[in-house]
């Protein structure tokens, strides 16, 4: 079974604060790691993907990963009210070509 | 739009009813997949079709029943639902082989039980 895990949350942080989202992941072969924003009643939508270990960023958005301790997370600077959504970690797991397997999600809510 | 278009966005059915949902992804991908999303649970795989091959969940009753014509198009055929199926019905696609650029969604069925 592999396994992701992200808190649930909620995680509720003020209007210009950054917002910290993490996830672990129990198969170490992972190779792909993506971050969904889905608003309530909408369909996920991809925003991060990070393949190696280290930081990337896009825009607002950063990325990390540390595959040595099976944890990526997802930082959101100048948090935004428009940011209030579910974030969703996906994993794809080396032996299985194309599959994703997703956290539960963290309920993010941002107040002005 | 996304490249994976799904109709329709809402559906009503009573418990005798048989509908389908459909979906389309115009990406150029060669899998496709169904999830369930209830309120407050995660992300629940049903069905997945990739090379023209089906992967199932076992733990999904046999009056949701899945169609994979071509890798451009996926069906749900539903019948003799309970209230319980109300939820959120997505489509994804992917592609399978080479670099993997995570799934694409549809914007979702949203379906109803009655």
């Amino acid at each position: 079974q592999k396994e992701v895990e992200q808190n649930s949350g909620p995680l509720s942080v003020p209007e210009g604060a950054i917002a910290s989202l993490n996830c672990t992941y129990s198969d170490r072969g992972s190779q792909s790691f993506f971050w969904y924003r889905q608003y309530s009643g909408k369909s996920p939508e991809l925003i991060m993907s990070i393949y190696s270990n280290g930081d990337k960023e896009d825009g607002r958005f950063t990325a990390q990963l540390n595959k040595a301790s099976q944890y990526v997370s997802l930082l959101i600077r100048d948090s935004q009210p428009s940011d209030s959504a579910t974030y969703l970690c996906a994993v794809n797991a080396g032996s299985t070509l194309g599959r994703l397997y997703f956290g539960r999600g963290t309920q993010l809510t941002v107040w002005p | 739009e996304t490249g994976v278009t799904q109709t329709p966005r809402h559906l009503v059915m009573g418990m005798t009813n048989k509908k389908s949902l459909k979906c389309e992804q115009h990406l150029g991908h060669n899998a496709m997949y169904w999830y369930k999303q209830s309120a407050k649970k995660p992300l629940e795989l049903m069905f997945v079709y990739s090379l023209e091959e089906r992967v199932e969940n076992n733990s999904v009753p046999s009056r949701f029943s899945p169609e994979c014509p071509n890798s451009s198009h996926l069906f749900l055929h539903l019948h003799t639902l309970q209230p319980e199926d109300s939820a959120l019905y997505l489509c994804a696609s992917s592609r399978q082989q080479g670099p993997n650029y995570g799934y694409t969604f549809g914007s979702g069925t949203r379906l109803t039980v009655v």
